[in-house]
């Protein structure tokens, strides 16, 4: 899988849109970016993935660049219970890499500000 | 989505003893687990992937005589942790494969907190 860059931290104030960047620069045609946040002591939970269109689900935005080198987590109206570890994550969704353990990177803490 | 459960959330044990970690997919059934390990500050690392009626795959340092791993049915999974030593304190976590084999999606326990005194 490919590895992702992340800053190790953000602030963001409450009721603002919180952008969280992430470099996938190695990127391969079929892996997918996938998104998911860790609250303090408990297990990750899945917020959204995509492959290069740009998606959107109750939960957040994913906007992907056009040479897929790069995406962005965007919670629109972020409040003080998103304040997490988020990880970016790259990997592919045949059932060869699908089907494989995730490799977590140091993720995002974006600590939500009131 | 999706709901995975584990059991017990925490556990304190003495160093020696065994402890088992039930991991179990609620409304899906879950041919592949994984389990995670986390220490404080630090990201989750993969230990080993559970696959039902065979058996697991652990990850290069993981030693697979002390965390024995069952895979009995598609909607279980158990981690045991025998003779637990204070550096095995951690928090550990499962997840559940759901899906077809060309697109799934892992979800994710609420973890289990060992403390070994």
């Amino acid at each position: 899988d490919a590895k992702t860059t992340q800053p190790t931290s953000m602030d963001c104030a409450e009721g603002r849109a919180a952008n969280l960047p992430c470099n996938h620069s190695t990127i391969s045609g079929n892996e997918y970016v996938y998104w998911y946040r860790q609250i303090h002591s408990q297990g990750p939970q899945y917020i959204i993935h995509g492959l290069k269109n740009n998606e959107t689900n109750e939960m957040a935005s994913l906007i992907i660049t056009e040479d897929r080198k790069s995406s962005t987590l965007i919670l629109p109206h972020a409040t003080l219970r998103d304040t997490a570890v988020y990880y970016c994550i790259v990997r592919g969704a045949s059932s060869g890499g699908g089907a494989d353990g995730l490799t977590f990177g140091k993720g995002t803490h974006l600590i939500i500000q009131p | 989505g999706a709901v995975v459960s584990q059991h017990p959330s925490r556990v304190i044990c003495k160093s020696g003893t065994s402890v088992k970690i039930e991991c179990r997919s609620l409304d899906f059934q879950a041919t592949t687990m994984f389990w995670y390990r986390q220490f404080p500050k630090q990201s989750l690392m993969l230990m080993a992937t559970s696959n039902e009626g065979s058996k697991a795959t652990y990850e290069q340092g993981v030693e697979k005589d002390k965390f024995l791993i069952n895979h009995a049915s598609l909607t279980l999974s158990t981690l045991t942790v025998t003779s637990a030593h204070p550096e095995d304190s951690s928090f550990y976590i499962c997840s559940a494969l759901s899906g077809t084999p060309s697109y799934n999606e892992q979800f994710f326990g609420p973890g289990t907190r060992l403390t070994v005194l």
